[in-house]
C-alpha cells in the first residue's frame, strides 16, 4: 500500500513562529499536494508540486510556502504563523497516469 | 475557477432509509472522486468515476456521474449506523498538472 506520512499528528505553535509541516510518500509519486481543511469549507488546496523543485499555487497560497527538494518529500512552511492558520492540514500524493490520490493522516495545527 | 457544491451539507436519517447526496461542479471534467472521512481521521477513497454514465457500487453506496449535467450522486440504500461520516466529492481538472477541487462535504448521521 502507498503510504503518505505526515510527521506530526498535533502541533501547537505561537503566533509569529516559523512552522514546518513535513510529508513523505513511499511510492515514487510525481505529484504532491497540501490542503487545509476547515469545517464547512471542505478541503482547499494550498500548493502542489508535480516534480522535484517545481511548485504551483493552489487556491489559498497566501501566508504559506513549500519546498520539494526530493521526490518523496514535500514540506509546507508557515513563515510567520498566525491564529487564522489554525486548521487541519492534509498532504496527498498521486501519479500523473493513474487515477488515485492517497492522503496522509493529517496534522492538526493550533496557533496560539 | 472550478466550483464544486454538495447538498445537503447535513443529513440526518434513520436506519433503513434511502437517500441521495448531490455533487454539482462548474466546469468540464471527466473524473470525479468520492471520499469518506470519519471524525479525526484522514480521507478514505470510496469511488473514482472516470466517464459519463459511470456507475459504481460498493455495499450500500452507489455513485454515478453525468458529465453533461456536471452532476454526480452518491446514493445510500438502507442506511446503517456505520455509514455515519462526512462524505466529500472532488473533481479532478487540469491546469498545470492535475489537481482536485473538493466540495464542502456532507455530514451524514444515521440514527437507530
Amino acid at each position: 500500500d502507498v503510504k503518505v506520512t505526515q510527521s506530526s499528528r498535533y502541533l501547537v505553535k505561537r503566533t509569529g513562529e516559523k512552522v514546518f509541516l513535513e510529508c513523505v510518500q513511499d511510492m515514487d509519486h510525481e505529484n504532491m499536494f497540501w490542503y487545509r481543511q476547515d469545517p464547512g469549507l471542505g478541503l482547499r488546496l494550498i500548493y502542489f508540486s508535480y516534480d522535484v523543485k517545481m511548485k504551483e499555487k493552489g487556491d489559498i497560497p497566501e501566508g504559506y510556502s513549500v519546498s520539494r527538494e526530493k521526490k518523496e518529500r514535500f514540506s509546507l512552511i508557515l513563515e510567520s504563523a498566525s491564529t487564522n492558520q489554525t486548521s487541519m492540514y492534509l498532504c496527498a500524493s498521486s501519479w500523473t497516469e493513474n487515477y488515485g490520490y492517497t492522503f496522509g493522516s493529517g496534522t492538526r495545527l493550533t496557533v496560539v | 475557477e472550478l466550483k464544486v457544491e454538495q447538498n445537503p451539507l447535513f443529513l440526518s436519517m434513520q436506519e433503513g432509509k434511502n437517500y441521495t447526496i448531490y455533487c454539482n461542479y462548474s466546469t468540464t471534467s471527466d473524473r470525479l472522486y468520492w471520499y469518506r472521512q470519519d471524525p479525526g481521521k484522514s480521507l478514505e477513497s470510496l469511488f473514482v468515476l472516470l466517464s459519463n454514465g459511470a456507475v459504481k457500487q460498493e455495499g450500500r453506496l452507489m455513485a454515478s456521474l453525468d458529465t453533461k449535467a456536471r452532476l454526480s450522486t452518491l446514493h445510500i440504500t438502507a442506511a446503517v449506523h456505520d455509514l455515519s461520516a462526512t462524505y466529500f466529492c472532488a473533481v479532478e481538472w487540469e491546469t498545470s498538472g492535475s489537481r482536485l477541487t473538493f466540495g464542502e462535504g456532507t455530514q451524514l448521521t444515521v440514527n437507530p
